[in-house]
């Protein structure tokens, strides 16, 4: 089946430091990527849709220079959270779809905890 | 944009029981409705999903219902078992390839 990866799947940081988050189709070809960040006992929050080789779609309120996202290639999406303060502590969860694979079907990594001192 | 509602926050059974988790949305045009499962500090896992072209689905223990008409859609468990233990969340999309929209989540705890 299609896998998603995150790196690094967990990491501490210190206030103020930028820290990037990567995520990989590793046997599909994706075009479009989602970004959710993901607070402890709340739901999956969209983030962004990170499009292949244009710029990525924000949701209302998400700081697009705060956190910025790369999708490079088909494969590869990248999100960088930019002088990462503590209230950015929280996991972050991509996910992709096969491009031209079924509709509808997401395929979810396994998730990022971020948490920054 | 599309807001999706989820009661209850959370839901005890024993086991055995049936648990039933509802949702609203508010985009008439959100087409597909999937439901996911997700254990602490895990990835999110599909159990089951609808289309709007259909009202009832079911596989083995779990079924979900869809009320086009009232924008609302139900996941119902039968027979819980302790391993049903976990966070279930419902979402709404346009379909295709679009951006999915998640409920607020249900942490169901079945005791044995």
């Amino acid at each position: 089946g299609a896998v998603v990866s995150q790196h690094p799947s967990r990491v501490i940081c210190k206030s103020g430091t930028s820290v990037k988050i990567e995520c990989r189709s590793l046997d599909f070809q994706a075009t479009t990527m989602f970004w959710y960040r993901q607070f402890p006992k709340k739901s999956l929050m969209l983030m962004a849709t990170s499009n292949e080789g244009s710029k990525a779609t924000y949701e209302q309120g998400v700081e697009k220079d705060k956190f910025l996202i790369n999708h490079a290639s088909l494969t590869l999406s990248t999100l960088t959270v930019t002088s990462a303060h503590p209230e950015d502590s929280s996991f972050y969860i991509c996910s992709a779809y096969l491009a031209g694979g079924p509709p509808d079907t997401q395929y979810f990594g396994p998730g990022t905890r971020l948490t920054v001192l | 944009g599309e807001n999706v509602e989820q009661h209850p926050s959370t839901l005890s059974v024993q086991e055995g029981d049936s648990a039933v988790i509802k949702c609203t949305y508010s985009d008439s045009a959100s087409n597909y409705f999937p439901w996911y499962k997700q254990e602490l500090g895990k990835r999110p896992q599909l159990i089951i999903d609808i289309r709007s072209n259909v009202g009832e689905k079911k596989d083995q223990r779990i079924a979900v219902t869809l009320n086009k008409t009232a924008k609302h859609f139900s996941l119902h468990i039968t027979e819980t078992q302790p391993e049903d233990s976990a966070v279930y969340f419902c979402a709404a999309s346009k379909g295709g390839y679009q951006k999915v929209t998640f409920g607020t989540g249900t942490k169901l705890q079945v005791i044995p």
